[in-house]
């Protein structure tokens, strides 16, 4: 049973233009929820994260936003660029001791058009 | 920065080998985690441990153990390989404690032929 789905394997966006990526969650014990950007033969990297207290979480170009009564984030991508071309994967987790484990999506395979 | 470091970037073993897949930490975190990643099937945990010489099934343990002696390693073994476990491994390391992220190594693609 997936408990954090992304239910668009791809999406191809302009260059400039905003990326939208969605994920959704099962399991209401999540509370913290992350995004990573994976490129081919490499290890995925922390992009940005976002805690079930809050809503939105920005860094620079990217927002991440919380519906949890939706179980549902997205991530946004402002203005897009041909180097955030990858795959990105959400994530999720539980703070409950003993639960540290990361639940991890299919991933979405952003392309980013010049 | 923290640095987690796997072992191999490539591998290539035969069918009923006994494989090892190594995994370094260099932050002091006590938990450590093995994913793999196949198209379309995402990340999927294996293992993962919590500290020294405790360890959890993950979501598809089956035809793996892992081993964890010392804080910062963290080994997966693939009794007698199979094809069916070709695939990217990824190792990841994250503190305890609320709102940590993982931090993942480059990842070790084996093939089994």
């Amino acid at each position: 049973d997936q408990q954090v789905k992304q239910n668009s394997p791809s999406l191809s966006v302009q260059e400039g233009r905003i990326s939208i990526l969605n994920c959704d969650y099962t399991n209401s014990m999540f509370d913290y929820f992350l995004w990573y950007k994976k490129y081919p033969a490499e290890g995925p990297t922390f992009l940005i994260s976002i805690s079930s207290i809050k809503d939105k979480n920005e860094d620079g170009r990217f927002t991440v936003f919380l519906n949890k009564s939706a179980k549902h984030l997205s991530l946004h991508i402002v203005p897009s660029q041909p180097g955030d071309s990858a795959v990105y994967f959400c994530a999720a987790s539980a703070s409950r001791p003993g639960t540290y484990k990361y639940i991890f999506g299919t991933g979405t395979r952003l392309k980013v058009l010049a | 920065d923290v640095k987690v470091t796997q072992s191999s970037r490539y591998l290539v073993k035969r069918t009923g080998e006994k494989v090892f897949l190594e995994c370094v930490q260099d932050m002091d975190h006590e938990n450590m985690f093995w994913y793999r990643q196949d198209p379309g099937l995402g990340l999927r945990l294996i293992y993962f441990s919590y500290d020294v010489k405790m360890k959890e099934k993950g979501d598809i343990p089956e035809g793996y153990s892992v081993s964890r002696e010392k804080k910062e390693r963290f080994s997966l073994i693939l009794e007698s390989a199979s094809t069916n476990q070709t695939s990217m491994y990824l190792c990841a390391s994250s503190l305890v404690g609320l709102n940590t992220e993982a931090f993942f190594g480059q990842g070790t693609r084996l093939t089994v032929v």
